[in-house]
């Protein structure tokens, strides 16, 4: 079954610590991932995609199909930071995304 | 900027009623997608469409139909709104650059 797992509800941590938003997702195939992001009072919008293979707003992520898991680093969080984070799967020839729960993320100053 | 739109950003109706969420994008967008979000469960996909008149189901359809008569404008309906229905709705278009999904500012609905 297609899945993505996020087993984090909440992650707290304060200002220049590193962050770490665990993704583990499950798809018989070569999946593509992604990371979707919602601030507050704000839309949700696209973080990054593992096949740009960029940094955004200094987070990186990592495709390792050995453990099948799409991890978003940050070395030193800050306050703005804070929002809600959503790891994103999208299969073969579609366009549809099958999203995880989300995990909560407060950087505190 | 790629704009998509809904046509509320709160609602309460009462359970029974029938409503009508709407959705527009500027973006010429072939793929229009809804969402519920509800805490602990994340998105969870109801209802896509690729083209105009054409709709597939998502994960969670039950209760929920749509309309897709124009490419710009992707409706969501509930036609018997009941209160296990309350929840965040999203509405997202997509180009074909996979997974790339925009989203609209989400309506709060209320089935009380």
């Amino acid at each position: 079954a297609q899945r993505v797992t996020q087993p984090e509800k909440l992650l707290s941590v304060f200002k220049g610590a590193p962050v770490e938003l665990k993704c583990n997702y499950s798809y018989s195939g070569s999946p593509e991932l992604f990371w979707y992001v919602q601030y507050s009072r704000q839309r949700l919008q696209l973080l990054l995609r593992h096949i740009s293979r960029e940094s955004i707003k200094g987070f990186t992520a990592d495709l390792n199909k050995g453990e099948t898991s799409f991890h978003l680093k940050k070395p030193f969080a800050q306050e703005e930071d804070s929002a809600m984070y959503y790891c994103a799967l999208s299969g073969l020839n579609t366009d549809k995304l099958i999203f995880g729960t989300g995990t909560r993320l407060q950087v505190f100053p | 900027d790629v704009k998509v739109t809904q046509s509320s950003r709160y609602l309460v109706k009462r359970t029974g009623e029938k409503v009508f969420l709407e959705c527009v994008q500027d973006m010429d967008h072939e793929n229009m997608f809804w969402y519920r979000q509800d805490p602990g469960l994340g998105l969870r996909l109801i209802y896509f469409s690729y083209d105009v008149k054409m709709k597939e189901k998502g994960d969670i359809p039950e209760g929920y139909s749509v309309s897709r008569e124009k490419k710009e404008r992707f409706s969501l309906i509930l036609e018997s709104a009941s209160t296990n229905q309350t929840s965040m709705y999203l509405c997202a278009s997509g180009d074909s650059t996979r997974g790339t999904q925009y989203f609209g500012p989400g309506t709060r609905l209320l089935v009380l």
